[in-house]
């Protein structure tokens, strides 16, 4: 079965710095991974995803992943965070028969002034 | 021109009743799913439905029965409400399913389902 890990439910950057937000995951085949926000009260929103191509991964709004099998990692940076980027991130693993979306519990990105 | 759509967004209702959550998409796509998202954000597939058939039914209660009446469409029908349904709904759609599931997901805007 296919699972996601997604460490620290809440991360705190202020304006402009770094912001990296982790995701790992266990599947048995190469894996499908998706990024995804989701702001308040709306639905969500893919930021970027990995589908065996480039390992770097460049998604919307500045943000990137990188997709690292020996490490079964697929975490999200962006280099310079803004206000608006303050929300919910979700990983997810896509199945491969079925291409339903097994999702991590969720990062709260807070962004202070 | 909103690509998934839901109705209602919001949905507050007494336990013992049923209720219909309606998704349309018209991005051509073949497949469609529902999701439910609980109180502390966690989402999990309900049902996957590909050109109108049901793939996936993820040990979801037999009180709620997703009904396509066509591939745009993939309405969720809830029997016999209890308060545990309450929850955030998301449908989606994407392209394909299978090996194709490098295709992303495209989701709706959430209905609020409140059970008092």
């Amino acid at each position: 079965a296919q699972s996601v890990t997604q460490l620290g439910s809440h991360v705190s950057v202020s304006e402009g710095a770094l912001v990296l937000l982790r995701c790992n995951y266990s599947s048995s085949v190469p894996p499908y991974l998706f990024w995804y926000v989701q702001y308040p009260n709306q639905g969500l929103q893919l930021l970027l995803k990995y589908t065996s191509a480039a390992t770097l991964v460049k998604g919307i709004n500045g943000f990137e992943a990188e997709f690292k099998k020996s490490e079964t990692s697929f975490h999200l940076t962006k280099p310079s965070a803004h206000m608006s980027d303050a929300a919910e991130y979700f990983c997810a693993v896509s199945d491969w028969r079925y291409s339903t979306l097994t999702f991590g519990k969720g990062t709260m990105l807070l962004v202070s002034p | 021109d909103t690509a998934v759509s839901q109705t209602p967004k919001y949905l507050v209702t007494q336990m013992g009743n049923d209720k219909s959550i309606k998704c349309e998409q018209n991005l051509g796509h073949d497949t469609m799913y529902w999701y439910k998202q609980d109180s502390k954000k966690f989402l999990k597939i309900m049902f996957s439905y590909n050109n109108k058939e049901l793939i996936i039914n993820e040990t979801v209660p037999n009180r709620f029965s997703p009904k396509s009446p066509d591939k745009a469409h993939l309405n969720l029908h809830i029997n016999s409400l209890e308060l545990g349904d309450s929850a955030v709904y998301f449908c989606a759609s994407s392209q394909g399913q299978g090996a194709i599931g490098r295709y992303e997901q495209y989701f709706g805007p959430g209905t609020r389902l409140t059970v008092t």
